[in-house]
C-alpha cells in the first residue's frame, strides 16, 4: 500500500514568509508525528497527534511553529515568519496504534529559508 | 537528554559482525531501532519493551537492559545492504511512550 507522503518535497522561501508543510499518513494510522532532522543527526521530536488531538507539542521550538490534524488524517505543520535557522528537513511519521508502536517515516520536506 | 550511541562509525567487511550500543541517562520504557540510508527516510527495525527482552529478525537482533538503561543492536554476518546510519529512539514512560528521543547515530559501512 501507499506509504507516508509529504508535500512539497522541497521548499525555498524568503525570510519572514509563512510556510505550510503537509503530511498524508498511511491510511488508517491513528498516530502522526512531526520531526525535524539536521544532516547527519537523528530526528528531533516536534509534536504528535492521536487521531485529531494534539498530545504533546513540547518539541515545537517557539510559537511560530504550529500543527494541526483537524480530521484525524492529513496534518499540516505551519511555520510563521520563517527564519534562516528554520532551514532543515521536516519529516512526519505515522503509527498504526496509540502508544509505543513502530513509526513509518515519510520522505520529508527540505525547507530552505533564504 | 539525547541517548548516546557507540561506536560513532564502523566499517565492516561483508560477513563480519557488529554491535551498536545505545545508552540513556533516563529510565526507559522502550527502545526503538531504525536504519537510515543516505537520502532516505528512517526505516523501522524493531522495538524492545522494558523487561530485559531480546528480539531478533534474521541476522539482526537486539537486547534491552532497563536497569542499565542500555540497549544493544547485534548485526551478524553483515551484508552490503546493512550499510547506513542506525539510530536508537527511546521512550521514557507509558504516558508519553510515543514520544521518541533519538540517539546520536552510528554510521555503518559494509564493504566487499
Amino acid at each position: 500500500g501507499a506509504g507516508v507522503s509529504q508535500s512539497p518535497r522541497y521548499k525555498v522561501t524568503k525570510r519572514g514568509q509563512d510556510v505550510a508543510l503537509r503530511c498524508d499518513p498511511i491510511s488508517g494510522h491513528v498516530s502522526l508525528y512531526w520531526y525535524r532532522q539536521a544532516l547527519g543527526q537523528g530526528p528531533e521530536f516536534l509534536t504528535y497527534f492521536n487521531y485529531e488531538a494534539q498530545q504533546d507539542k513540547s518539541g515545537l521550538p517557539n510559537d511560530r511553529f504550529s500543527a494541526e490534524r483537524p480530521e484525524g488524517s492529513i496534518s499540516t505543520l505551519t511555520i510563521q515568519r520563517t527564519e534562516q535557522r528554520d532551514s532543515a528537513m521536516y519529516r512526519c511519521a505515522s503509527s498504526p496504534r496509540i502508544d509505543t508502536y513502530e513509526q513509518y517515516f515519510g520522505p520529508g520536506t527540505r525547507l530552505t529559508v533564504t | 537528554q539525547q541517548p548516546v550511541q557507540s561506536p560513532q562509525a564502523v566499517i565492516l567487511r561483508e560477513g563480519e559482525d557488529a554491535v551498536i550500543n545505545c545508552s540513556s541517562s533516563k529510565a526507559l520504557y522502550s527502545v526503538h531501532w531504525y536504519r537510515q540510508k543516505h537520502g532516505e527516510a528512517p526505516v523501522f527495525l524493531m522495538i524492545l519493551l522494558k523487561g530485559g527482552e531480546q528480539k531478533g529478525h534474521e541476522k539482526i537482533s537486539a537486547s534491552f537492559n532497563e536497569k542499565k538503561q542500555q540497549s544493544s543492536l547485534y548485526l551478524t554476518a553483515s551484508q552490503l545492504s546493512y550499510s547506513g546510519t542506525y539510530f536508537c529512539g527511546t521512550a521514557k514512560n507509558t504516558g508519553t511512550a510515543s514520544k521518541l528521543t533519538f540517539g546520536t547515530g552510528t554510521r555503518l559501512q559494509v564493504t566487499l
